[in-house]
This record gives structure tokens, sequence and C-alpha cells, in this order.
């Protein structure tokens, strides 16, 4: 079937308006990630699912972040009141098991002005 | 903390010409050191993972390598569609730690 999908592929925001953010991943996988990769940047970890476990929220920067993963297959990653720091591409992939390599969707391109 | 380092950032090569890209990682329990591609406006692409020191994994021009403290990604004759910034990435008991990127471009 399909790869990781992620809408919307594009997103124009202004500062302080809050911005959802969604990822379809692979049918079956149990683990989901969400990354996000500056401009010249590596992937930075924010968050990860796995199955009916807590999430690893270690890697969220500041509490206007957060994510959810809704019956274990769709995921929202939610930035309230976005600010211009927050514009990057946000990545999520998912896995059939935790140390099985991460399958990527496109990315979300987040552009705050 | 877990740290990837990678090298060079940035390397030009032409048409034939092979090379190396390096990996330094310092993880706390490795569970996997993977090589992605990553092409422009797209999500990085799985190609290969390697588990313990002393293992090689190949596809078409590229083979990678793992030791204790290092990978490195050989690219034998590349071709110009080789061109792209590949990503190394280790994995802990935590998560999985990305590095920078080696950016290639490979000239006709």
């Amino acid at each position: 079937g399909a790869g990781v999908s992620q809408s919307p592929s594009n997103k124009v925001t202004e500062k302080g308006k809050d911005v959802e953010l969604r990822c379809d991943p692979i049918s079956g996988h149990t683990a989901l990630y969400w990354y996000r990769q500056s401009l010249g940047q590596g992937l930075e970890f924010l968050i990860y699912f796995q199955g009916n476990s807590a999430p690893d929220k270690s890697g969220l920067p500041s509490d206007r972040f957060s994510a959810e993963r809704t019956g274990g297959s769709v995921s929202t990653l939610t930035i309230q009141r976005t600010q211009q720091e927050d514009s990057a591409v946000y990545l999520c992939a998912s896995s059939s098991d935790f140390g099985s390599p991460l399958h990527f969707g496109n990315g979300t391109r987040l552009t705050v002005t | 903390e877990d740290q990837v380092t990678q090298s060079p950032e940035a390397l030009r090569l032409q048409e034939g010409e092979s090379s190396s890209l390096n990996c330094s990682y310092t993880v706390s329990g490795l569970r996997g050191l993977f090589w992605y591609r990553q092409d422009p406006g797209k999500g990085p692409e799985f190609l290969f993972t390697l588990y313990s020191a002393g293992e090689e994994k190949e596809k078409e021009r590229l083979k990678a390598t793992l030791t204790k403290k290092e990978s490195f990604l050989h690219i034998t004759a590349p071709k110009p569609e080789d061109s792209a910034t590949y990503l190394c990435a280790a994995g802990s008991a935590r998560q999985l730690t990305f590095g920078s990127g080696t950016q290639l471009t490979v000239l006709p």
C-alpha cells in the first residue's frame, strides 16, 4: 500500500495562530514519530508513539507543542500561538516496531509570517 | 546525550569518482545505525540498517560499513542521480538521533 501521508504539504500562518498538522502512517505500523527539520539542520526529534504506551514527549520544545494519536493510527501535531522560530519542515515517520527502519512522509513545510 | 556527527557537510564529485561519507556516533546502547537518502522537498528514504561492528550492506553503488564508533557510506563510481543529502541516524533505547547530513553533488 501507500506510504506515510502528511497534510497539508505547505502551510503559511500568521504569528500567534494555532496550526494542526496531520499524519497518516503506513497501515499496521505501531510506532509513529514526529521530527522537525530546519533549513540546513539535522532532524530534531519531537515525539514518539508506540502502540498503547504513553508517548515519549521528551523532544517537544515547549508547551505550545502537543500531539495525539487516535485509534493507534492517524496522528495530529498541534502548535499553539505559533512563533517565527517554528518555521520548519515537520516530518512524520512510522515503523513496524522500535528499532525497525523509519518510513517518512514528505513533510509539511510550515512558514510563520 | 546521544550524538551523531557527519562529515563532510558537502561533497562534490565528478561522475565516476569514488569517495566515502563519514558518520561518527556516541549513543548509549546502540540498537541500529541507519542510512537515509533525502532529495529536495522529499522525506528521507531508507537505505540501510547496520546492527553490529563489522557488518556491511550493499545496494547498487552504495556500501555501508560499521565500526564501534563510526559508519562509512562508500560510493563507487557515482552517477549524477546519486546527488542527494545522505543522513545517518543512530538508534538507542530511547530514540533515533540524526546527523546533519552530507550534501552530495555528482557532476556529469
